[in-house]
C-alpha cells in the first residue's frame, strides 16, 4: 500500500525556467493538497485540489504559479520564471474521500528545488 | 485566518525524560488538531490527532491534550528515545480542508 508519490525528490532550475513538481496521492485518496516549506520553517498551504477541481487555491501567489489534477495521472504544481525566492520543499498530501476521517492528511516526501 | 503558535522552538531533554510542546490556535471553529513529526530531508508523518469532542488522546509514549475554552493543545511524549529528536509540527485545521501549522519545535533527545 504506497503512500503518497512525489518526484522529482530534488529539482535544480536556473532563473527563468519552470519547474513541474508532480505528486500521486495515495490509493483511494481523491483529495490533494501542496504546501510549500522554507527552510527552519512550517509548511504553508498552498492550494487544495480535487480531481479535475481547484477548491481553495487561496495561498498560492497569483503569477507564476499554477495546479491541476487531472482527471487521470498525477497531480502537477507548475512554478513559470522561477526565482530564487521560490527555492523551498514542496510538500504534497492526500486525504480519503468519506469516512470518518475525511480531513486526515498524509504526506509526501517532498521535493526540494533550487533555484540557481 | 486561522493562526498557530508553537512553542517551544527548541526543546533539548535526557534519554528518558518527557518532553511537552504547546501550540495554541485562534480560530474557535476549529476542530481538528493532528501532530507530525519530521526527520531530516523527509515529509511529515503523522504521529497522533485530536478532536474537538475529546479532552485526551494517548498511543503508548505519546499523548495529546486539547482545552478548548483556552485554545490551545499539547504533544507530551513520555520516556524519550534518541529517534524521538525530530522536528514536530503541530496543525489546526481551518475552513473544512486548510491546515495551518505551527513553526515547528525541534526536539534532542541526549543519550
Amino acid at each position: 500500500n504506497a503512500g503518497v508519490m512525489q518526484n522529482p525528490r530534488h529539482l535544480v532550475r536556473r532563473r527563468g525556467q519552470e519547474a513541474r513538481l508532480r505528486c500521486s496521492p495515495m490509493k483511494g485518496h481523491s483529495h490533494v493538497y501542496w504546501y510549500r516549506q522554507l527552510p527552519e520553517e512550517g509548511l504553508k498551504f498552498m492550494v487544495y485540489l480535487q480531481k479535475e477541481n481547484i477548491i481553495d487555491e487561496s495561498g498560492m501567489p497569483k503569477e507564476r504559479f499554477s495546479a491541476e489534477f487531472p482527471k487521470e495521472g498525477p497531480s502537477i504544481l507548475r512554478i513559470q520564471q522561477v526565482v530564487r525566492g521560490d527555492s523551498a520543499a514542496y510538500f504534497c498530501a492526500s486525504s480519503p474521500v468519506g469516512g470518518v476521517s475525511t480531513d486526515t492528511q498524509y504526506f509526501g516526501p517532498g521535493t526540494r528545488l533550487t533555484v540557481l | 485566518g486561522e493562526n498557530v503558535e508553537q512553542h517551544p522552538s527548541t526543546l533539548s531533554v535526557q534519554e528518558g525524560d518527557s518532553a511537552v510542546i504547546k501550540c495554541t490556535y485562534s480560530d474557535s471553529a476549529s476542530n481538528y488538531f493532528p501532530w507530525y513529526k519530521q526527520e531530516l530531508g523527509k515529509g511529515p508523518q503523522l504521529i497522533i490527532d485530536i478532536r474537538s469532542n475529546v479532552g485526551e488522546k494517548k498511543d503508548q509514549r505519546i499523548a495529546v491534550t486539547l482545552n478548548k475554552t483556552a485554545k490551545h493543545f499539547s504533544l507530551h511524549i513520555t520516556e524519550t528515545q534518541p529517534e524521538d529528536s525530530a522536528v514536530y509540527f503541530c496543525a489546526a485545521l481551518y475552513n473544512f480542508n486548510k491546515f495551518y501549522f505551527g513553526s515547528g519545535t525541534k526536539l534532542n533527545v541526549k543519550p
